[in-house]
């Protein structure tokens, strides 16, 4: 089983519509991510959360918001969906005990705002 | 101006081939340095982790740093079909994983 799980996989919304991306991870890391990938800008991060008390603004986090509902769980969510948020969303997680703090991603949600 | 550049590709080469992978970045202040590869469809995966100047092997794989220029690369011998991906490179200024900075990515083609 994969260790960092995101659903759906893919999506299809239309504007102004609320959607909600999940995030699960079963390798114990206090750390999540949520970023989004667009063709010519590569990955940008939109929050991160070093606890289930901890969350943080990244460099692109207007028109979004997150629950972390506990701290396998991470979720995403657009509260008003727009064109220009169609793009690769990817969640990621990490563990700050380690000396090199690798990110682990997930698959990844294809989503399509109309 | 982006703070890390990268060639986006796509870049062919031939089975066996040495493949060159590289960046260019403007903030002095990074120090930690990161590769990593992204099949179509799939989440990136670290490659190479490299902290400061320098070079680390593994395997098939090289990553160089030179901070004095503001270039890092990745080096790819004896390349394979498998090696066709996606490589971003990432780099911070801190270490921590909240404040890493990617490229755009190069896209690589191994043909047979």
């Amino acid at each position: 089983d994969a260790d960092v799980t995101q659903t759906p996989r893919n999506r299809i919304t239309k504007t102004g519509k609320r959607i909600m991306l999940e995030c699960s991870q079963t390798k114990g890391h206090d750390r999540m991510y949520w970023y989004r990938q667009d063709p010519g800008l590569g990955l940008r991060l939109i929050y991160y959360s070093f606890d289930v008390k901890d969350i943080n603004k990244g460099e692109i986090s207007d028109g979004y918001s997150v629950s972390r509902q506990a701290q396998a769980k991470f979720s995403l969510s657009l509260e008003s969906a727009i064109p220009n948020q169609t793009a690769l969303y990817f969640c990621a997680t990490s563990d700050r005990r380690t000396s090199e703090e690798t990110q682990y991603f997930g698959p990844g949600t294809r989503l399509l705002v109309l | 101006q982006k703070e890390v550049e990268q060639d986006p590709g796509p870049l062919s080469v031939p089975e066996g081939a040495i493949v060159s992978l590289n960046c260019t970045y403007s903030n002095s202040a990074f120090q930690y340095f990161m590769w990593y590869r992204q099949y179509s469809r799939k989440g990136p995966e670290l490659l190479m982790y490299t902290y400061s100047s320098g070079n680390k092997e593994d395997g098939r794989f090289t990553a160089q740093v030179d901070k004095s220029s503001k270039y890092i690369s990745l080096f790819i011998r004896d390349s394979q079909p498998s090696d066709s991906a996606t490589y971003l490179c990432a780099m911070s200024a801190t270490g921590t994983a909240s404040k890493l900075t990617f490229g755009t990515g190069t896209r690589l083609q191994v043909t047979l």
